[in-house]
């Protein structure tokens, strides 16, 4: 089955402690991003991947930092967590940065 | 900057009815645009892309209209089930990604 898996699905921490959200796809997908939704904001791009070894910032990249080593996975990794980075975390995958987006469940990361 | 509008009130309707939901996006021209479906606490499912030539774009009970010279892209649910009852966001397509709108939830109440 064609899908993004992302892990964990829930997640608290305390301020400051390293995490990594995992992401991977099974499609071959050239592109790969990280997003982050909150309400009334909608979803907001953080990180993105045009392919191996090639990342770049989104709108809200302060806070994060992301790699791809390989095609199939995107980890998202926030080296010190604060508060403000609370919220639900999606990464998507597509053909290109242009074509149907194919989302993962979701990440809800609570930071106290 | 660029500007993407939804309808962040609720819309209501009955089963049957058809719903219409609007996204409209100022300062820039988007070459295509894609509407998502989102459910509680879920990863938006993509719907359907029409581009800037296309005036009108048809899945079963979905039709999308684009208008560049209005900005606007309307959502059209016929035939509305309570199982239409989600959020919709739209996704202009802009500079060099897509940028989504924050969505508009339907309920469709039997």
């Amino acid at each position: 089955e064609a899908q993004v898996t992302q892990n964990p699905r829930y997640l608290i921490t305390v301020t400051g402690k390293k995490l990594t959200v995992t992401c991977s796809q099974n499609m071959n997908h050239e592109y790969m991003s990280w997003y982050r939704q909150d309400p009334g904001l909608g979803l907001r791009q953080i990180y993105y991947s045009m392919n191996v070894e090639v990342t770049d910032k989104g709108d809200v990249p302060e806070g994060y930092k992301v790699s791809r080593k390989e095609k199939r996975n995107f980890p998202l990794i926030l080296e010190s967590p604060s508060p403000n980075q609370t919220s639900l975390y999606f990464c998507a995958s597509s053909i290109d940065r242009g074509t149907e987006q194919f989302f993962g469940p979701g990440t809800r990361l609570t930071v106290l | 900057s660029q500007k993407i509008e939804q309808n962040s009130e609720a819309l209501n309707i009955q089963e049957g009815k058809t719903a219409t939901l609007t996204c409209n996006y100022t300062n820039y021209s988007p070459a295509y645009l894609q509407w998502y479906r989102q459910d509680p606490g879920r990863g938006p499912v993509f719907l359907l892309l029409i581009r800037e030539n296309e005036k009108e774009k048809r899945k079963e009970r979905l039709k999308v209209t684009f208008d560049t010279t209005l900005k606007q892209s309307l959502f059209h649910i016929t035939a509305s089930q309570p199982a239409d009852s989600a959020t919709y966001l739209c996704a202009p397509r802009g500079f060099q990604k897509l940028v989504f709108g924050t969505g508009t939830r339907l309920l469709v109440s039997p």
